[in-house]
């Protein structure tokens, strides 16, 4: 079946430093992916979709990587800001192209 | 983007009761789902509403459990029906859309916690 599988430790890092998170699916290839933020108590925020065609996708201090043949998608967020802190979920396409399966997220701490 | 709301934003109710939550979209969607989110895990879907038609359930759920309407292409609804506490938890409704031969964007609403005691 398939699986998704993100840092389950929480990420701390400093004010100004690029967040790095690591989404890694396996047993199927989806169509695209997508990224999400989501506060505590609150819905998930749409972030960013990348495409299987499409190596990279930005959006402001946004960027996302999408390598096929790893099976990995990369998040990375620069310039942090304690705003950013969250839980950023990571969100492929299902096998059937549009079940999107989301990851367990990975808990980021921005400290100033 | 699509603008998603939901009501009612949270509830507490009691075991043996049933609580009908409204999605409403501010534009016409192909595609709505309903996920779950238990405390401290990640989303799950529920079903997709289809209009007009049977929603399409995921495995370990069924239409008696959570009834699904979808009258048109901006409104759906989901029932938790016979409620016990393990049903606490947050109702996401999400809504993508389809052109050109494939999926985009998909958007939730603000979500409802629930809480059953």
């Amino acid at each position: 079946s398939q699986k998704i599988e993100q840092n389950s430790e929480a990420l701390n890092i400093q004010e100004g430093k690029t967040a790095t998170l690591t989404c890694n699916y396996t047993n199927y290839s989806p169509a695209y992916l997508q990224w999400y933020r989501q506060d505590p108590g609150r819905g998930p925020v749409f972030l960013l979709l990348i495409r299987e065609n499409e190596k990279e996708k930005r959006k402001e201090r946004l960027k996302v990587t999408f390598d096929t043949t790893l099976k990995q998608s990369l998040f990375h967020i620069t310039a942090s800001q304690p705003a950013d802190s969250a839980t950023y979920l990571c969100a492929p396409a299902g096998p059937g192209g549009f079940k999107t399966i989301f990851g367990a997220g990975t808990r980021l701490f921005v400290k100033a | 983007s699509a603008v998603i709301s939901q009501k009612p934003s949270r509830d507490i109710c009691q075991r043996g009761t049933s609580l009908t939550i409204q999605c409403q979209v501010d534009s016409q969607v192909t595609m709505m789902f309903w996920y779950r989110q238990q405390p401290g895990q990640s989303l799950t879907l529920i079903a997709t509403a289809n209009q007009g038609s049977e929603a399409t359930y995921e495995s370990g759920f069924v239409i008696d459990k959570f009834p699904i309407s979808r009258p048109n292409l901006t409104f759906s609804t989901l029932t938790v029906s016979n409620m016990s506490p393990e049903d606490s938890s947050i109702y996401l409704c999400s809504v993508t859309t389809y052109n050109e031969g494939t999926y985009n964007e998909q958007f939730f609403g603000p979500g409802t916690r629930l809480t059953v005691l």
